[in-house]
């Protein structure tokens, strides 16, 4: 499986948006990008994935490079209730299933 | 269009018992994944379940089995507990698991071992 890197912490203004990059250089060309986010005493949400091409939808945006080798995901107005802990992830290769591994992820701090 | 749901959410057990985990996926979702999360080691995968079989076991040892039903209802049995399975234990389901769908998760059920 395709390894990703995240900075570890970030701080975002409230209101303003939140881009958070993902690394992952190592990317083959049918492996997926998804987002999860997990806010403390939770169990991960799923926010957003895509494959190559930009995506968008009611929570958040993902742009990923021509080369794929990164992606940022982009929460457009970040509110108080999207501070969390946000992992990126490369699902396994198609043809198998899929199975969740988390690195670190991105703490994402919205600030009043 | 009700999310999964884990019972219970919490869990005490001592050392030696055996505890029983219940998931019920989202309607229409036929693969269930578990996994286990802790501070130190993460989120850990367990297995997953579809058409009531299991397709794919993480690196835990035989004391964690799990099984689907018809329903695609899922269990998780840990037993002999120990210390060190203290742990919230989260179930995730999807359509048929495949690499472009998102898995959905439950909040979990969190088992302390005294």
């Amino acid at each position: 499986d395709a390894k990703t890197t995240q900075p570890t912490s970030m701080d975002c203004a409230e209101g303003r948006a939140a881009n958070l990059p993902c690394n992952h250089s190592t990317i083959s060309g049918n492996e997926y990008v998804y987002w999860y986010r997990q806010i403390h005493s939770q169990g991960p949400q799923y926010i957003i994935h895509g494959l190559k091409n930009n995506e968008t939808n009611e929570m958040a945006s993902l742009i990923i490079t021509e080369d794929r080798k990164s992606s940022t995901l982009i929460l457009p107005h970040a509110t108080l209730r999207d501070t969390a802990v946000y992992y990126c992830i490369v699902s396994p290769h198609s043809g198998g299933y899929q199975k969740v591994t988390f690195g670190t992820g991105t703490k994402l701090q919205v600030i009043p | 269009k009700a999310g999964v749901t884990q019972t219970p959410r919490y869990l005490i057990k001592t050392r030696g018992q055996q505890v029983t985990l219940s998931c019920s996926p989202i309607s229409g979702h036929r693969s269930v994944s578990w996994y286990q999360q802790t501070p130190g080691q993460g989120l850990q995968f367990l297995f997953e379940y579809f058409s009531e079989t299991q397709r794919n076991k993480g690196n835990f040892p035989g004391r964690f089995s799990g099984r689907q039903f018809s329903n695609s209802r899922s269990e998780m049995n840990v037993s002999t507990l120990e210390l060190g399975d203290s742990a919230l234990y989260l179930c995730a389901s999807s359509l048929d698991g495949q690499p472009n769908q998102p898995q959905h998760f439950g909040d979990g059920t969190r088992l302390s071992i005294l």
